[in-house]
């Protein structure tokens, strides 16, 4: 069964570093979302990502943040200068439809700002 | 504003019987539910959606319950087995392509 996957599984970075989270959503989707979810807190909706450009994106999405499709198959979220507060899990989503019919979840990357 | 969340935060039911999670929805714009597991270290998992013109639908041992009149929503699992045992996220979609995820139920299932 195809799945959404991520890379790294875990990324530790120094307060005010740049990073780069990876997703490969499946491969016949159209709609991409990243979301977040700090330790033991409820998934947040980040951005929504259709046609290469954003769909959607939430109060959490500030300009520190910027999404890519650099290809036919990568999916990325930049966070340009990290805070401490970014410390989270990164899932990306995707899904066929816009209406979020069965979004298929990676399985997350670990983000630790230290 | 939106916002979705859970009546109990921990479930904890015996082995065969049947599990209720709930959930209270406050858009009345939502048009569409879904209801995801989520296992430790891993990524959301769907489980069952449902529209807003339907109050019911069934899954394998799962159904979920819409009552738009109160705005609550429901899962039930049917011979809870200790493979369901996960946090549980219900969450709405808006007819737009953001969804709102409520603050999730752990479920235990006790052998």
């Amino acid at each position: 069964e195809p799945e959404v996957t991520q890379t790294p599984s875990h990324q530790v970075t120094q307060m005010g570093q740049e990073v780069i989270l990876r997703c490969v959503p499946i491969s016949n989707h159209l709609y991409f979302y990243w979301y977040r979810q700090i330790l033991g807190q409820k998934v947040e909706f980040l951005v929504s990502f259709y046609n290469n450009e954003i769909s959607e994106k939430s109060e959490i999405f500030d300009d520190q943040f910027s999404v890519e499709r650099p290809d036919g198959s990568n999916f990325t979220l930049k966070i340009r200068s990290t805070k401490l507060e970014d410390s989270a899990m990164y899932f990306c989503a995707s899904v066929m439809t816009s209406k979020g019919y069965e979004q298929y979840f990676g399985p997350g990357t670990r983000l630790t700002v230290t | 504003g939106e916002s979705v969340g859970l009546h109990l935060p921990t479930l904890s039911v015996q082995e065969g019987d049947n599990s209720i999670i709930n959930c209270a929805y406050s858009n009345s714009a939502s048009d569409y539910f879904i209801w995801y597991k989520q296992e430790s270290g891993k990524g959301p998992q769907f489980i069952i959606d449902i529209r807003s013109n339907m109050d019911k639908r069934q899954g394998q041992r799962v159904t979920v319950l819409l009552n738009k009149t109160v705005k609550h929503l429901s899962l039930q699992i049917a011979a809870t087995q200790p493979g369901d045992s996960a946090v549980y996220f219900c969450a709405e979609n808006t007819g737009g392509f953001k969804t709102i995820f409520g603050a999730g139920t752990r479920l235990f299932v006790k052998a």
